[in-house]
């Protein structure tokens, strides 16, 4: 079955103790992107990947960081996490093909941080 | 500022009823509009796309209006369903520009048995 995989689904930490978010696609797409979603201020995009080892920041990538060195894997860090980045977490792969383009996201992680 | 501005923030409609909701954009080089559904709990899904060289594109009870002269689009579902309950996501995107998704911050649609 074509998905996008992300672990953990829930997660509940401290200020400071650094984590990771899995992301995995078995679909073989080039592009992945993480967003997180917070209430009113819909799906903000943290950072994307063209390509194996090609990041590249997004809208909102302070006290975040990101990895592509598998085509099917992309984990979100953060080395340092604060109470504000408490919010639902979603990676998502992507193709395009004869015009149509459609981004494939992950099942989400719901991250709190006390 | 928000490129694509989606209205209204939320909607309840009856069952059988049309649900309409709005967006606007401001760049002229968009040649990619697609609405994208959520349930909660679960990550967003492409619904429905269209492409500014057409007016209007229709899935089942799902259709897309354009007005590329307005500069907006619309999503209409026809004879809602308590099960199109959801968070309805507009988007936009130029051809080259990374594949970057310009997305309107949602609606929330209630639908009333």
């Amino acid at each position: 079955e074509a998905q996008v995989t992300q672990n953990p689904r829930y997660l509940i930490t401290v200020t400071g103790k650094k984590l990771t978010v899995t992301c995995s696609q078995n679909m073989n797409h080039e592009y992945m992107s993480w967003y997180r979603q917070d209430p009113g201020l819909g799906l903000r995009q943290i950072y994307y990947s063209m390509n194996v080892e090609v990041t590249d920041k997004g809208d909102v990538p302070e006290g975040y960081k990101v990895s592509r060195k598998e085509k099917r894997n992309f984990p979100l860090i953060l080395e340092s996490p604060s109470p504000n980045q408490t919010s639902l977490y979603f990676c998502a792969s992507s193709w395009v093909a004869g015009g149509r383009y459609e981004q494939f996201f992950g099942p989400g992680t719901r991250l709190t941080v006390l | 500022q928000q490129q694509v501005k989606q209205s209204p923030q939320s909607l309840i409609v009856q069952k059988g009823g049309i649900s309409i909701i709005n967006c606007a954009y401001e760049n002229t080089a968009f040649d990619y509009f697609p609405w994208y559904q959520q349930f909660p709990g679960k990550g967003p899904a492409l619904l429905i796309a269209i492409r500014p060289d057409v007016s209007e594109k229709k899935e089942g009870r799902f259709t897309i209006s354009f007005n590329k002269s307005a500069k907006q689009f619309s999503l209409h579902i026809m004879d809602s369903q308590p099960g199109d309950s959801a968070t309805y996501f507009c988007a936009a995107m130029r051809a080259g520009n990374n594949r970057k998704l310009i997305w309107g911050l949602g609606t929330s649609l209630a639908v009333n048995p």
